[in-house]
């Protein structure tokens, strides 16, 4: 089962930051927070992920708390084509072999 | 271009009927796995494998087999399809293990009849 808890809805106007929150309520230490997105039933895309520290890239910011139980994906411009099932996953190398436990998501979708 | 890529991308079949779905990867990865996605499931592993011949099972491995007997190619097997074996298939690969993005084949929709 998934370990991380997102609401399973959102809705975001197009150009304005969308603010996607996951809970990570049994995060270890040695997992890393990441986030992917799937479009209709594409395969899955990797967004970002971090471990401690706040990380961007040219696709989106992402914030961790500092007792690091819950992050936020920030999507700063986000346009239709950012509609998609949002994905916080907690993972890490060694043990899990790289598994990635999917959740329910988020259903992010973007009004014009 | 780098790319994981799946065929057939989609497939009827008969139960019973032995059928292979195939994954290539072109960024020399060492880690691959397959997973399926089904309605309110959510995306679950099959099988993974960390390097050449070495696979092991993921979270529902029943009624599949794979192989790796090339770095870039990591077939799934299904020997005696199933109906409850219906369903949309992602292959994945990454460079290691940890910390590093996985990349997602486009998905192959397999219909189990």
């Amino acid at each position: 089962d998934a370990k991380t808890t997102q609401p399973p809805s959102m809705d975001c106007a197009e150009g304005r930051a969308a603010n996607l929150p996951c809970n990570h309520s049994t995060i270890s230490g040695n997992e890393y927070v990441y986030w992917y997105r799937q479009i209709h039933s594409q395969g899955p895309q990797y967004i970002i992920h971090g471990l401690k520290n706040n990380e961007t890239n040219e696709m989106a910011s992402l914030i961790i708390t500092e007792d690091r139980k819950s992050s936020t994906l920030i999507l700063p411009h986000a346009t239709l084509r950012d509609t998609a099932v949002y994905y916080c996953i907690d993972a890490a190398g060694g043990t899990s072999y790289g598994k990635l436990t999917f959740g329910q998501g988020t259903i992010l979708t973007v009004h014009p | 271009e780098a790319q994981v890529t799946q065929n057939p991308r989609y497939l009827i079949t008969v139960t019973g009927k032995k059928l292979t779905v195939t994954c290539s990867q072109n960024m020399n990865h060492e880690y691959m796995s397959w997973y399926r996605q089904d309605p309110g499931l959510g995306l679950r592993q099959i099988y993974y494998s960390m390097n050449v011949e070495v696979t092991d099972k993921g979270d529902v491995p029943e009624g599949y087999k794979v192989s790796r007997k090339e770095k870039r190619n990591f077939p799934l097997i299904l020997e005696s399809p199933s109906p409850n074996q219906t369903s949309l298939y992602f292959c994945a690969s990454s460079q290691g293990l940890a910390n590093n993005e996985q990349f997602f084949g486009p998905g192959t929709r397999l219909t189990v009849l």
